[in-house]
């Protein structure tokens, strides 16, 4: 079955500083992946998805992940911080089905002045 | 261009009341779903349906019932509220594709208290 593992459910920054996100996940088929952002008490947004094509994939908001295979990884980076980018982001794994979106726990940034 | 709306936004019911929480999108996307978000929990898929007249569970769909009979509306239903149910539920929607790499467009959530 698949799952997502989200590395640490609190991370904080300076701003200007490196954003790094941690997801791993399982899956027995090649996988499809994708990243959320969760602003206070809004709905989920799409930050960026994987589909097989470009390993590296970039985002909105400056946000950029790279499929490894090799480390079932997919980490959430952005060069440099900004006080809007607070907010709690979700890593996802479509399921083999194709049925429904698998989420990790949410990892929950902020960013200091 | 509303997208994906859900009412209401909050609700206090009594354990044992029952309630419906109603989605609705104008995206013509033949996939819908309902998750409920738990602190430390991410989100937890209850029901789907991937047209109108078909619906199928998802990891959590005990206490909830949902019907699809229109494609722009699936209602989520609480038959009998427990306190276990508290939590804030968000309807999300997509087209249909043969890979599933559409993008799940969500609602603003409904926060739900049982007491």
């Amino acid at each position: 079955a698949q799952s997502v593992t989200q590395l640490g459910s609190h991370v904080s920054v300076s701003e200007g500083a490196l954003v790094l996100l941690r997801c791993n996940y399982s899956s027995s088929v090649p996988p499809y992946l994708f990243w959320y952002v969760q602003y206070p008490n809004q709905g989920l947004q799409l930050l960026l998805k994987y589909t097989s094509a470009a390993t590296l994939v970039k985002g909105i908001n400056g946000f950029e992940a790279e499929f490894k295979k090799s480390e079932t990884s997919f980490h959430l980076t952005k060069p440099s911080a900004h006080m809007s980018d607070a907010a709690e982001y979700f890593c996802a794994v479509s399921n083999q089905a194709g049925t429904a979106l698998i989420f990790g726990k949410g990892t929950t940034l902020s960013v200091s002045s | 261009n509303a997208g994906v709306t859900q009412t209401p936004k909050f609700q206090v019911l009594k354990t044992g009341q029952s309630m419906t929480l109603q989605c609705a999108q104008d995206m013509n996307h033949e996939y819908m779903s309902w998750y409920r978000q738990d602190p430390g929990m991410g989100l937890r898929l209850i029901h789907y349906s991937v047209g109108a007249g078909i619906t199928d569970q998802g990891e959590v769909p005990n206490g909830y019932n949902v019907s699809r009979s229109t494609t722009e509306d699936f209602p989520l239903r609480l038959l009998s509220a427990a306190p276990s149910q508290t939590s804030v539920y968000f309807c999300a929607s997509r087209i249909r594709t043969l890979s599933d790499t559409g993008e799940l467009f969500f609602g603003e959530g409904s926060r739900l208290t049982v007491l």
